[in-house]
């Protein structure tokens, strides 16, 4: 199985910092990452696919990048409403597995 | 507009049976494969069990393989997750999950989830 390791797995920032979360697989899964959001008691949202094309309806402070095994989640302008809980998931190959998540804390 | 609406939550001893189910609207259900992804309590996301547009091809993460079953009803525009032999460890919120393709249907995300539904497995 392909594994995901993320980092950090918190983080504390404050409004209008920016922020960057990577996301390592153990084996090249070319450019097929994805990154979610998840609020507490909510439901993970799709952000970004494909390491860098952003979902529909997603603000521009949100973008990605990578390929092979490494890639980066990256937040500039940090708004209140994004403090929340960032999942990379690798769909390269079955399982298709998920990092350990990186919580987004308020300074 | 695009929903996926899980079954209600469950109580349930171990080695119990459940069948959670998943009602799919607003999008032609028959065209995506679908998957279930869990998420016990504090912890981060692990995924299931994936099933074909056609119903065809399942495939099964190996904590569930031999006790899970996923099926759809695509004249039903349902989702299914039959769960056997259920343990402690099975204790988690249940999401149903849409693909999303690119243009030569390769699976690149979730881009639809349902809200979720708690399993609860204990004596």
């Amino acid at each position: 199985d392909i594994q995901l390791t993320q980092s950090p797995s918190f983080l504390s920032a404050s409004v209008g910092d920016r922020v960057t979360i990577t996301c390592r697989a153990s084996q090249g899964i070319a450019s097929y990452l994805a990154w979610y959001q998840q609020k507490p008691g909510k439901a993970p949202k799709l952000l970004i696919y494909a390491a860098s094309t952003l979902q529909s309806g997603v603000p521009s402070r949100f973008s990605g990048s990578g390929s092979g095994t490494e890639f980066t989640l990256t937040i500039i302008n940090l708004q209140p409403e994004d403090f929340a809980t960032y999942s990379c998931q690798q769909l390269n190959n079955s399982p298709r597995t998920f990092g350990q998540g990186t919580k987004v804390e308020i300074k | 507009e695009v929903q996926l609406l899980e079954s209600g939550e469950n109580l349930i001893q171990p080695g119990g049976s459940l069948r959670l189910s998943c009602a799919a609207s607003g999008f032609t259900f028959s065209r995506y494969g679908m998957d279930w992804v869990r998420q016990a309590p504090g912890k981060g996301l692990e995924w299931v069990s994936s099933l074909s547009n056609s119903g065809v091809d399942t495939y099964y993460a190996d904590s569930v393989k031999g006790r899970f079953t996923i099926s759809r009803d695509n004249s039903k525009n349902t989702l299914y997750l039959q769960m056997d032999s259920l343990r402690a460890e099975d204790t988690a919120m249940y999401y149903c999950v849409k693909h999303f393709y690119d243009s030569r249907r390769s699976l690149l995300a979730y881009d639809v989830w349902g809200r979720g539904t708690m399993v609860t497995v204990s004596s």
